[in-house]
């Protein structure tokens, strides 16, 4: 299955918010609610943000956010801080019992 | 707090075969399902295989199928990756991940820090 389309860059200025998207299919957004979106600094291993689309595990800032449409799934960060500058990858379980990524969003904060 | 530490990364020739593994820790190892992901330097990621709590099923990425196997050991509290008929393309870094039910469907929570792959002659 192909991966998961994200826009590949996003940016915003402190205290602003930015939205990023991943569009699938009918066969892995479209049909689950096991999407989850993971942050990634330069050389460090990727952190779970969001999962079952808008749940936040626990010391994950309320500032990040995510829902879901049809095929298409989002995350959104309020109140952008420096340390949000990273790469985002959402994630989805597939229908042919596989996991899929988004091609990634690097966010810069301006 | 969950510990998942990668190993038996290195560099090989293409065509020939290495064995990772993954130790696990401070969790019960056999409740949960287990992937590996990896990702090509400068690269996104891309998940290469998940296997069920008991090892009863495993599934992989069109890539890997029929050269890498997945499995794990729930006794030693360790995860394997076996990757056969290594080619250039396979060159990543390989991390274990923990899915969050028994399942591998729910998607990963904790990551290990990963190994890196090199496939070059």
């Amino acid at each position: 299955q192909s991966a998961l389309t994200q826009p590949p860059s996003a940016s915003g200025s402190p205290g602003q918010s930015v939205t990023i998207s991943c569009t699938g299919t009918s066969s892995d957004v479209g049909s689950y609610n096991y999407v989850s979106w993971y942050q990634q600094h330069p050389g460090k291993a990727p952190k779970l943000m969001i999962y079952e689309v808008s749940k936040r595990p626990s010391g994950v800032p309320d500032r990040f956010s995510g829902s879901k449409s049809g095929n298409t799934a989002s995350l959104t960060v309020s109140g952008l801080q420096a340390e949000d500058e990273a790469d985002y990858y959402c994630s989805s379980y597939g229908s042919s019992n596989n996991l899929i990524f988004g091609t990634g969003t690097k966010v810069t904060v301006l | 707090q969950v510990q998942l530490v990668e190993s038996g990364g290195g560099v090989v020739q293409p065509g020939r075969s290495l064995r990772l593994s993954c130790a696990a820790s401070k969790f019960t190892f056999s409740n949960y399902g287990m992937h590996w992901v990896r990702q090509a330097p400068g690269k996104g990621l891309e998940w290469v295989a998940v296997i069920w709590y008991d090892g009863s099923n495993k599934y992989y990425a069109d890539s890997v199928k029929g050269r890498f196997t997945i499995s794990r050991d729930n006794s030693k509290n360790t995860l394997y990756l076996q990757m056969n008929s290594l080619r250039v393309e396979d060159t990543a870094i390989y991390y274990c991940a923990r899915d969050r039910g028994s399942y591998g469907s729910s998607n990963p929570d904790y990551w290990g820090q990963g190994t890196l792959v090199t496939v070059s002659s």
